[in-house]
C-alpha cells in the first residue's frame, strides 16, 4: 500500500538555523499538507499547497515558514529561523483530488530546536 | 467557533469493553468528520470518517454516531482489545477547497486485558 514518507525521522539544530523537512506524498495525489503537533497536544494545521501554490495557510504559518514542491515527487517545508517554540512533530499529508476527503498523514519528522 | 472539542482527555476500559469518545463543534459549515488513530511515535492514521447526512456509520468494531443538531460526534469501539490502546483524535473540515483538518485535543486509550 503507498504511503507518505518524511525524512529526516529526526532533526536537531540550533536557534537561528534554517531546516527543510521533506516529504514523498503518494504519488498520485494532488493536494499536500504540513501539520504539526507539539509534544503531547493536537495535531495542527500549518498549509495546503495545490497546483504548485500554497491554497491556505495558518497563523502559526508566518514568514519564516515556505514550501516547495521542487520536482515531482518530493514537498518539502523550510523553517527559514529556528526558534525554540519550532520544536514539534511535523507531519506531511496528502489527499488524491478525486478521493473523499481523506489525508493520508507520514510517520512525521520530529524537530528539536536547542 | 473553528474549535472541536473531545473528551475525555484519557480513557481506560477493560478489554471487551466499549470506549466512547465525544466531540463537539460549532461551525456549521463542517461537513466532514474523520477519526484518527495515533500510535506512539508514528503519525496519524485514519479510522473511519463521517458526513452529516448520516446518523451513524460502522466500520468492523468502530462505529461514528453523528448528531446534527446537537453538532456532536463519537467514536465507539466495540470489543475493545490492548492493541486498540492509542491516541484517537476526531477532526473536522469544510468542504471542497477547503480540506484543512481541525483536530480535536486527543484522547488517550488505555485498554486493560
Amino acid at each position: 500500500e503507498p504511503e507518505v514518507t518524511q525524512t529526516p525521522s529526526h532533526q536537531v539544530t540550533q536557534m537561528g538555523q534554517e531546516v527543510i523537512l521533506r516529504c514523498v506524498p503518494i504519488s498520485n495525489h494532488l493536494y499536500f499538507y504540513w501539520y504539526r503537533q507539539i509534544l503531547g497536544q493536537k495535531v495542527e494545521f500549518l498549509v495546503s499547497f495545490y497546483n504548485n501554490e500554497i491554497s491556505e495557510k495558518s497563523e502559526i504559518f508566518d514568514d519564516q515558514f515556505s514550501v516547495e514542491r521542487p520536482d515531482g515527487s518530493n514537498f518539502t517545508l523550510k523553517i527559514r529561523s529556528t526558534k525554540l517554540e519550532d520544536s514539534a512533530m511535523y507531519f506531511c499529508a496528502s489527499r488524491k483530488a478525486e478521493s473523499t476527503d481523506t489525508q493520508y498523514f507520514g510517520p512525521g519528522t520530529r524537530l528539536t530546536v536547542l | 467557533q473553528q474549535q472541536v472539542k473531545q473528551s475525555p482527555q484519557s480513557l481506560i476500559v477493560q478489554k471487551g469493553g466499549i470506549p466512547i469518545i465525544n466531540c463537539a463543534y460549532e461551525n456549521t459549515a463542517f461537513d466532514y468528520f474523520p477519526w484518527y488513530q495515533q500510535f506512539p511515535g508514528k503519525g496519524p492514521a485514519l479510522l473511519i470518517a463521517i458526513r452529516p447526512d448520516v446518523s451513524e456509520k460502522k466500520e468492523g468494531r468502530f462505529t461514528i454516531s453523528f448528531n446534527k443538531s446537537a453538532k456532536q460526534f463519537s467514536l465507539h469501539i466495540m470489543d475493545s482489545q490492548p492493541g486498540d490502546s492509542a491516541t484517537y483524535f476526531c477532526a473536522a473540515s469544510m468542504g471542497f477547497g477547503n480540506e484543512k483538518l481541525t483536530f480535536g485535543t486527543g484522547t488517550r486509550l488505555t485498554i486493560i486485558p
